[in-house]
């Protein structure tokens, strides 16, 4: 069982450059989420789809959009990629049902990105 | 507003000691509450959930909800338990859908 699967593993853009970053997720979830990954800052939520069709901001929302394509697809975007945006990038899904706040959340293997 | 305290970055320890990883919540609600673990370079996975009260790989974690607390501990560490431990609180949005805050994690060194 694939998962979740997130394409590229790596990747290294120049500032200004714009890139996708696709994930998807086998498990039949209505949840999916985007994540940063910083030393010292732990995990920071960029964006969410608690269900298809739908997609809100996070915590850290600001140069990024999201495309909720399918149930399976959630790609992140960034437009005119920045320094500021080297990370780790991790996409997630949950079962995502409603009012029930205790769904485990399963994560892709993340993606490298640096911006020169 | 909900957040997740973890006040140690690292956390080195000799094989057969004890670990206690810290972990405090801020919650208005009923919390949920989840310990994830990342090895090298590879996935975040989920290592327990207070709900379930199991152990894994010998980990245990109490919700103590007068405290706000969930550490995650271990009587003897072993080498294999290096790696980065996040807690994350698990709450719902308006709409009824789920939202997870995670702190900012522990690096546990578990030292031959």
């Amino acid at each position: 069982n694939a998962g979740v699967t997130q394409t590229p593993k790596f990747q290294v853009l120049k500032t200004g450059q714009s890139m996708t970053l696709q994930c998807a997720q086998d498990m039949n979830h209505n949840s999916m989420y985007w994540y940063r990954q910083d030393p010292g800052m732990g995990l920071r939520l960029i964006y969410y789809s608690a269900s298809e069709g739908t997609t809100d901001k996070g915590e850290v929302p600001n140069g990024y959009n999201v495309s909720r394509l399918n149930k399976r697809e959630f790609s992140l975007r960034l437009e005119s990629a920045a320094p500021s945006q080297t990370s780790v990038y991790f996409c997630a899904s949950s079962e995502g049902r409603r009012g029930l706040g205790n769904q485990p959340q399963h994560f892709g293997d993340g993606t490298r990105l640096s911006i020169l | 507003a909900q957040r997740v305290t973890q006040p140690e970055k690292l956390l080195s320890v000799f094989k057969g000691a004890p670990v206690e990883l810290k972990c405090n919540y801020s919650y208005s609600g009923s919390p949920e509450l989840f310990w994830y673990v990342q090895y090298s370079r590879q996935r975040l996975q989920l290592l327990l959930r207070h709900i379930s009260r199991e152990s894994i790989k010998g980990f245990t974690a109490d919700l103590n909800k007068g405290e706000t607390s969930f550490h995650l501990k271990k009587p003897f560490a072993q080498e294999e338990d290096s790696a980065m431990y996040y807690c994350a609180l698990s709450g719902l949005y308006s709409g009824g859908y789920q939202k997870v805050t995670f702190g900012t994690g522990t690096k546990l060194q578990v030292i031959p």
